[in-house]
């Protein structure tokens, strides 16, 4: 198995543009996180999906981010319009969940490490 | 989720037993007790964890107390490869979420 897939690995893009992050999670995997990890604040889930559905949004520091899961194999993160606050390296996790059982391990991606000049 | 504290830094030498603790004092019945870590650059990695009893996988052994208000992480022994940031992370697997805290920098020496 290839693991969690994230693309693109870096992003430098200007502030105020549109800046899309992408995720393939493990196959069979039934849960997607995304995180966020800046030195100031560690590492920060921003939403969960369970079943390609959002279950928890809480983490989303604003109206300028959104997520989407249109199937079991692929979510996008998207920044609209980016601001240079939003620099920090991304990670995509995939999980199988079965409920309260044992080993919810998450499985994460190699990061995409975003900068907004 | 109940809190953790720990150390923010700790040193090993290669070879030797690592052991990094964790305490959870407000830990609740039906919470288990994560470890994972992060080696520099890369995503953070699953390494074990347990509800009540002590846990063995090839990576790592997890002691828990016997009243769970702590618990230790050993990595048998030590390689340079085992620098990173290890996380020790409480939560009701219901709820399918961790939270990450500070964690413990372990630095394996030569």
């Amino acid at each position: 198995d290839a693991g969690v897939i994230q693309s693109p690995r870096h992003e430098v893009t200007e502030m105020g543009q549109e800046v899309t992050l992408r995720c393939k999670p493990i196959s069979g995997h039934n849960s997607l996180f995304w995180y966020r990890q800046t030195m100031m604040r560690g590492l920060e889930l921003l939403i969960y999906f369970n079943n390609n559905v959002p279950i928890d949004d809480s983490g989303m520091p604003e109206d300028r981010f959104s997520a989407k899961m249109p199937n079991a194999s692929f979510s996008t993160l998207k920044i609209q319009p980016s601001e240079p606050r939003d620099s920090a390296v991304y990670f995509c996790a995939s999980s199988f969940f079965r409920g309260a059982t044992w080993g919810n391990e998450q499985f994460f991606g190699p990061g995409t490490r975003l900068t907004v000049l | 989720d109940a809190k953790t504290t720990h150390p923010p830094s700790m040193d090993c030498a290669e070879g030797r037993a690592a052991n990094l603790p964790c305490n959870h004092s407000t830990i609740s019945g039906n919470e288990y007790v994560y470890w994972y870590r992060q080696i520099h650059s890369q995503g953070p990695q699953y390494i074990i964890h347990g509800l009540k009893n002590n846990e063995t996988n090839e990576m790592a052994s997890l002691i828990i107390t016997e009243d769970r208000k702590s618990s230790t992480l050993i990595l048998p022994h030590a390689t340079l490869r085992d620098t990173a940031v290890y996380y020790c992370i409480v939560y009701n697997n219901a709820g399918n979420m961790l939270t990450f805290g500070g964690g413990t920098r372990l630095m394996v020496k030569p």
